[in-house]
């Protein structure tokens, strides 16, 4: 079936180092994704989003990369710190019925 | 400065007791979500109004219902709670649907974590 996945359910990275996470979406058809934040007891929270117009889309410290070809995503987030400790979540808008659909979500930890 | 505002943000209740979950706003947006988020899983969508017009996900058992009384509120309903239904429960806003890129993004409350007993 369709669906939005990651590739690793967890990731640990030093402090000061840059993390990439990584998504992978199988409907061709969707033409907009965001990556989300949610911290542990909180609500998610908007990173950052890309039309599949684009392929690269950069905020502060965060770059999201689209590769239409393999139907891939992935958020890097540079000099990572420990405020980034969380659960990232991808999702895909699938056209016309207006609604995300959600990956699972990779855990990143950050060491001191 | 809280833009979506979810009450209560714990809430017990018992075994089939229906219970409300509450979801205001202050940004004015025309749409407003309900997800279903169970522990180490993604939030699954249940249902959203664009303005008053009632969307529901082709999977969302009848026991949830939801109310729009007015652009800033929603409710959601839980008609018989079961042990199943304990989960975190999220309220999101959007200006426009998510087909329009920046206006459809979603913006989340902190959500209700629901216990069943």
């Amino acid at each position: 079936g369709e669906s939005v996945g990651l590739h690793l359910p967890t990731l640990s990275v030093q402090e000061g180092d840059n993390s990439i996470i990584n998504c992978a979406y199988s409907n061709s058809a969707s033409d907009y994704f965001i990556w989300y934040k949610q911290e542990s007891g909180k609500g998610p929270q908007f990173i950052i989003d890309i039309r599949s117009n684009m392929d690269k889309r950069q905020g502060q410290r965060v770059t999201v990369l689209l590769n239409k070809t393999v139907k891939h995503l992935s958020l890097q987030i540079a000099a990572t710190q420990p405020g980034d400790s969380a659960v990232y979540f991808c999702a895909e808008n699938r056209g016309s019925q207006g609604n995300l659909i959600f990956g699972k979500g990779t855990k990143l930890s950050v060491k001191p | 400065d809280a833009m979506v505002i979810q009450n209560p943000r714990y809430q017990v209740t018992q075994f089939g007791k229906p219970v409300t979950l509450s979801c205001s706003q202050t940004l004015n947006h025309n749409v407003m979500y309900w997800y279903q988020q169970k522990s180490s899983q993604a939030p699954k969508l249940l249902f959203h109004y664009y303005d008053k017009d009632f969307n529901n996900e082709a999977d969302t058992p009848d026991n949830f219902q939801s109310r729009r009384p007015n652009t800033s509120f929603c409710f959601l309903d839980i008609r018989s709670p079961g042990l199943g239904d304990a989960a975190m429960y999220l309220c999101a806003t959007s200006r426009g649907r998510v087909t329009s890129g920046g206006i459809g993004t979603q913006y989340f409350g902190p959500g209700t974590r629901l216990t069943v007993l």
